[in-house]
């Protein structure tokens, strides 16, 4: 079983629509998740990042954690075409990241 | 602010040969690492060094060596490379944020194909 689970996808929404991304992990020592966007043809860059369990909201994004449960999302509101990319979720207690597969998304205009 | 480096961005090879992936940072971060990314398995971390003058392997280690050649630099060698190798490969190193969380900045990936 991997350390880090998540729905490849694709997911394809119509612009404005919500999309909802969700990781479950193994590992409860794990203290920082994080999300991470990969545009095509690009490396990954940080998107945001929870410390423990809670919400966090960055304009139109919003990670949850949900540690008891240990399952993590992602909120896109108000989705735009320019969001269509490839969200990875990490997460880790040290020096080294667990990564979720990645889901492709596409928000179609 | 060029952030993390990596060349080449492309390169093709026939079974059997080598070469080595140059990577290179300037944020003044201590630890760096090397992943592949494969359709639908996600990033797998091959090799990472914590601190300058140190190595550990990671999840794929096999058929790779690495170098930290200085705590800017990071290199990762394919001394025979074979089809499986055939990936795309993505350098990162890591910072601490404020708030304690470590992060990871990635450049921006070198495509390998081995035929």
């Amino acid at each position: 079983q991997k350390e880090v689970e998540q729905d490849p996808g694709p997911l394809s929404v119509p612009e404005g629509a919500i999309v909802s991304l969700n990781c479950t992990y193994s590992n409860s020592a794990f203290q920082y998740f994080m999300w991470y966007r990969q545009y095509s043809r690009k490396g990954p860059e940080l998107l945001m990042y929870t410390y423990s369990s809670g919400n966090k909201e960055d304009g139109r994004f919003t990670a949850q954690v949900d540690k008891s449960s240990k399952y993590i999302s992602l909120f896109i509101r108000d989705s735009q075409p320019s969001d269509s990319a490839t969200y990875l979720c990490a997460m880790n207690g040290g020096y080294k990241l667990s990564f979720g597969a990645g889901t492709t998304v596409t928000v179609r205009a | 602010n060029a952030g993390v480096t990596q060349t080449p961005k492309f390169q093709v090879l026939k079974t059997g040969q080598s070469m080595t992936l140059q990577c290179a940072q300037d944020m003044n971060h201590n630890s760096m690492y090397w992943y592949r990314q494969d359709p639908g398995m996600g990033l797998r971390l091959i090799y990472y060094s914590a601190s300058e003058g140190t190595t550990d392997k990671g999840e794929v280690p096999n058929g790779y060596n690495v170098s930290r050649l200085n705590k800017r630099e990071f290199s990762l060698r394919l001394e025979s490379a074979a089809p499986s190798q055939t990936s795309v490969y993505f350098c990162a190193s890591m910072g601490t944020e404020f708030s304690g969380a470590n992060v990871l900045t990635f450049g921006a990936g070198s495509r390998l194909t081995v035929l």
